[in-house]
Formats: structure tokens, C-alpha cells, sequence
């Protein structure tokens, strides 16, 4: 079956530097895929649309400068927290969809703790 | 604009008894998905089971079965039999059709089964 992988499951980071997040769909191609921010015991969040060869789409309230999204190819998205704060500490999630199936596939998630 | 409820934050059931969890949705769109995943304490989105909306019967997979009521645009969750292993949050969600792969998410409720 379809798999997403994402790095790193876990990092931590100091106050004001930038951290990337890898999101690899495995065995297919993926043109378009989602980043999902979730709060401890919340919802998951829409961030942002990550579309393959262009600018990602950002829901209302994102920071597009801030949560930088790069799908350079169709297999990687990588999302990056620019100058973290600890604020911006919180469950990511990626996710991507194959053509002609139904269901996103989400990768394990990685949690960022911003000291 | 589309929009996912679920009005339980927990709720609670006696292993190998039948549970329902509820969920209502409201889009314009007449072509939309639902869905339902699962998520443990690990992170990890798992899916569960998918109702299309033009779907004439009510979806199943193994101990889950998706109630869809379209005119009370409802989709509510039945897990039957539950193990303890059936402990988690599970998450509502639903796509429009207009929106590609785009999912929207409602804000959960945690199973908690007791032996």
C-alpha cells in the first residue's frame, strides 16, 4: 500500500532558529500534498497545500514566511519553521493523495518542541 | 463553507459492546467524501472507513460501519464488538469534491474502552 514517510519524528529545537521537516511519499507520486499542524488534544489543522513545480497554497491565518513549503519533486515536500518560537512547538503532519483512490495517506507525524 | 462536528469529546464503552460516534458535516457541494480515522496515542492517522455521497448504501470495514443519514448530513461512527485496543481519538472528515484532496477535519472524540 501507499506509504509516507516523514522526518524527523522528534525534534527539539533552541528559540529562533529554523528547522525542516521531510515529508517522501514511497512507491507513488504525490502532486500534491498537505501539512496538518495539530495542538496537543486538538483537531488537526489545514495549513497549507503543497502542490509539485509551485507555490503551496496557505490557509487563511497561516504565515506563508514563517512556515516555508517546498515540493520540489513529486515524491518530497519538506516544511520548514522559520525562526521557531516556542509557539510554533505542536504536531506536524503530512499527508498526500494518490490519483483515483479516495484516502489521503498521512506520514507518522513529527513533533517539534521549541525551547 | 465546509464544516465537520462532533459534539463528544469522550466517550466511554464496555469492551465487547457496540459504540456509536457522532459526527455532521455541512457543504453546498453535492460531491463530497467522509471520513473517519482513527488516531492512538502514538500519533499516527489511521483510516478506518470512507462514505462517498452518492454512495446508495452505508459503508462497512470489518467492526466499523459509517451510518450516513445524507438528508441529516450526519456520519456517524459505529464500532462494534470493541477491544481495548479501540482506545483513542477518532476524527470526522470530510472532502468536497471541489476541492480535490483537500480534508477537513472536526475536533475529535476520545474512546476510552473499559474492560
Amino acid at each position: 500500500g501507499a506509504v509516507v514517510s516523514q522526518h524527523p519524528s522528534w525534534v527539539i529545537c533552541k528559540s529562533g532558529t529554523s528547522v525542516k521537516i521531510e515529508c517522501r511519499s514511497l512507491d507513488f507520486q504525490a502532486t500534491t500534498m498537505f501539512w496538518y499542524r495539530q495542538f496537543p488534544k486538538q483537531s488537526l489543522m489545514l495549513m497549507a497545500t503543497s502542490n509539485e513545480g509551485s507555490k503551496a497554497t496557505y490557509e487563511q491565518g497561516v504565515e506563508k514566511d514563517k512556515f516555508l513549503i517546498n515540493h520540489a519533486s513529486l515524491t518530497l515536500s519538506t516544511l520548514t519553521v522559520t525562526s521557531a518560537h516556542p509557539e510554533d512547538s505542536s504536531f506536524y503532519i503530512c499527508s498526500a493523495g494518490i490519483s483515483g483512490a479516495n484516502v489521503l495517506t498521512f506520514g507518522a507525524g513529527s513533533r517539534l518542541t521549541v525551547l | 463553507a465546509q464544516k465537520i462536528t462532533q459534539t463528544q469529546p469522550g466517550m466511554f464503552v464496555q469492551e465487547k459492546e457496540a459504540v456509536t460516534l457522532d459526527c455532521t458535516y455541512d457543504t453546498s457541494d453535492p460531491s463530497y467524501g467522509l471520513f473517519w480515522y482513527k488516531q492512538p496515542s502514538s500519533g499516527e492517522m489511521i483510516f478506518l472507513i470512507y462514505q462517498g455521497s452518492y454512495d446508495q448504501q452505508n459503508a462497512t470495514e470489518g467492526r466499523y460501519s459509517l451510518n450516513f443519514q445524507k438528508a441529516r448530513k450526519s456520519a456517524n461512527l459505529v464500532i462494534s464488538a470493541s477491544q481495548l485496543g479501540d482506545s483513542a481519538m477518532y476524527f470526522c472528515a470530510m472532502r468536497e469534491s471541489t476541492g480535490g484532496f483537500k480534508t477537513i477535519f472536526g475536533a475529535g472524540t476520545r474512546l476510552f474502552v473499559k474492560a
